[in-house]
């Protein structure tokens, strides 16, 4: 099964600092890599997919990259409503794991 | 509009079964894959199932491997999730969630969950 770590864990920035989330896949899933952004008491939102793709209607202020097992999640100048929790996930192969979710906080 | 209603949760005792249930609509329920994803409370999200559109693969995580079981009616637009066996660590919010057409795993649309507890 493929295993997915995301780092850092937390992160504390202020509004408009620019935010680089990373996730690594333990072995190659070409570009197969999501991105989910959820908040307290929601469900999951789909940011970007295959790695680079913006989901319609999110701000072009998220970007993806990477391929391979190495990707990043940039939040080029964070909003107050992008203060959430953020997760890589998977889909290369079933099981589709995600990673263990970066805590976006305020500083 | 794309709309996923999970229905079921509740509260079982350890070894008890339970079955959720998840109405899709706003969409055309037999072209996509679906997912059931939880979330235990305070931790992050684990893939759990997916089932393909006609039922033909399924896959499961290997915690809930022989213990759970997928399935839908297309003609109903619904997706089940079987939980036997149950156990204290499945206790989470489960969600009802579409895969895209191209590619199963990939999520786009998710219910708003269905808390499933397991405590004596």
């Amino acid at each position: 099964d493929i295993q997915m770590t995301q780092s850092p864990s937390s992160l504390s920035a202020s509004v408009g600092d620019r935010v680089t989330i990373t996730c690594r896949a333990s072995e190659s899933i070409s570009n197969f890599l999501n991105w989910y952004q959820q908040k307290p008491g929601k469900a999951p939102k789909l940011l970007i997919y295959a790695a680079y793709n913006l989901q319609s209607g999110v701000p072009s202020r998220f970007s993806g990259s990477g391929s391979g097992t190495d990707f990043t999640l940039t939040i080029s100048s964070l909003q107050p409503d992008d203060f959430a929790t953020y997760y890589c996930q998977q889909s290369y192969s079933a099981p589709y794991s995600f990673g263990q979710g970066t805590k976006l906080e305020i500083k | 509009e794309v709309q996923l209603v999970e229905s079921g949760g509740g509260l079982v005792k350890p070894g008890g079964s339970l079955r959720l249930s998840c109405a899709a609509s706003g969409f055309t329920f037999s072209r996509y894959s679906m997912n059931w994803v939880r979330q235990a409370p305070g931790k992050g999200l684990e893939w759990v199932s997916c089932i393909s559109f006609g039922s033909s693969f399924i896959y499961y995580a290997d915690s809930v491997k022989g213990r759970f079981t997928i399935s839908r009616d297309n003609a109903k637009n619904s997706l089940y999730l079987q939980m036997n066996s149950l156990r204290a660590e499945d206790t989470a919010v489960y969600f009802c969630a579409r895969g895209d057409t191209a590619v199963a795993g990939t999520i786009d649309y998710w219910g708003q969950g269905a808390l499933v507890t397991v405590s004596s």
